[in-house]
């Protein structure tokens, strides 16, 4: 089966710096992949989104990369805010498969 | 709100007592779909489904987990004979199938603490 993982890493980052989150995937079949953010009490949010067709896609302050030869994938945020600050999630696999997340923490 | 609401957000319950969790999709989406989240991890596959047909199980599933959707709008997760193991957020996520795309939007979840 797919992994999910057994422990968060964390980011720490200064208010205003850029934020790059990485995510691996083991599913080469995988042809969508989606970025999700989680706050705390709340369920995962999208956030962006990119085909395999692609290797970048630019949003509103963030990017998504794609590699497809390592199977890797990675979330850009620009000039990191506050309001950032949640687990973060890769969602592949038929889109049933979630990575193990990062909690992403701004400081002040 | 027409976003997906679940219901209720917790619940405490005993060790052998079966639960019940209710899920309202947004209105239009055709793909509901259940996962199990614990402290620390990403959201895990239960099951979906397209419209009314169960369409995927995982093998978390176990026997005592059964998942409906009767008229294709809201979805019922029973656990029977719960045990301490099963305590977990409970989520529950809709779609709408378009273009191959499947950005899911997640409800708040049900909390679930076995005792």
């Amino acid at each position: 089966g797919e992994s999910v993982g057994l422990h968060l890493p964390t980011l720490s980052v200064q208010e205003g710096d850029n934020s790059i989150i990485n995510c691996a995937y083991s599913n080469s079949a995988s042809d969508y992949f989606i970025w999700y953010k989680q706050e705390s009490g709340k369920g995962p949010q999208f956030i962006i989104d990119i085909r395999s067709n692609m290797d970048k896609r630019q949003g509103q302050r963030v990017t998504v990369l794609l590699n497809k030869t390592v199977k890797h994938l990675s979330l850009q945020i620009a000039a990191t805010q506050p309001g950032d600050s949640a687990v973060y999630f890769c969602n592949y696999g038929q889109n049933f498969v979630f990575g193990p997340g990062t909690r992403l923490s701004v400081l002040p | 709100d027409t976003g997906v609401s679940q219901d209720p957000r917790h619940k405490i319950t005993k060790r052998g007592q079966n639960v019940t969790f209710r899920c309202d999709p947004i209105s239009e989406h055709n793909r509901l779909y259940w996962y199990r989240q614990t402290l620390g991890q990403g959201p895990e596959f239960l099951t979906y489904f397209q419209n009314e047909a169960q369409l995927e199980k995982s093998r978390l599933l176990s026997d005592r987990f059964s998942a409906e959707r009767p008229k294709g709008s809201f979805s019922t997760l029973e656990i029977q004979r719960t045990e301490q193991g099963d305590s977990a957020m409970y989520l529950c996520a809709s779609s709408l199938s378009r273009g191959g795309k499947v950005e899911q939007y997640f409800g708040p979840g049900t909390r679930l603490t076995v005792t």
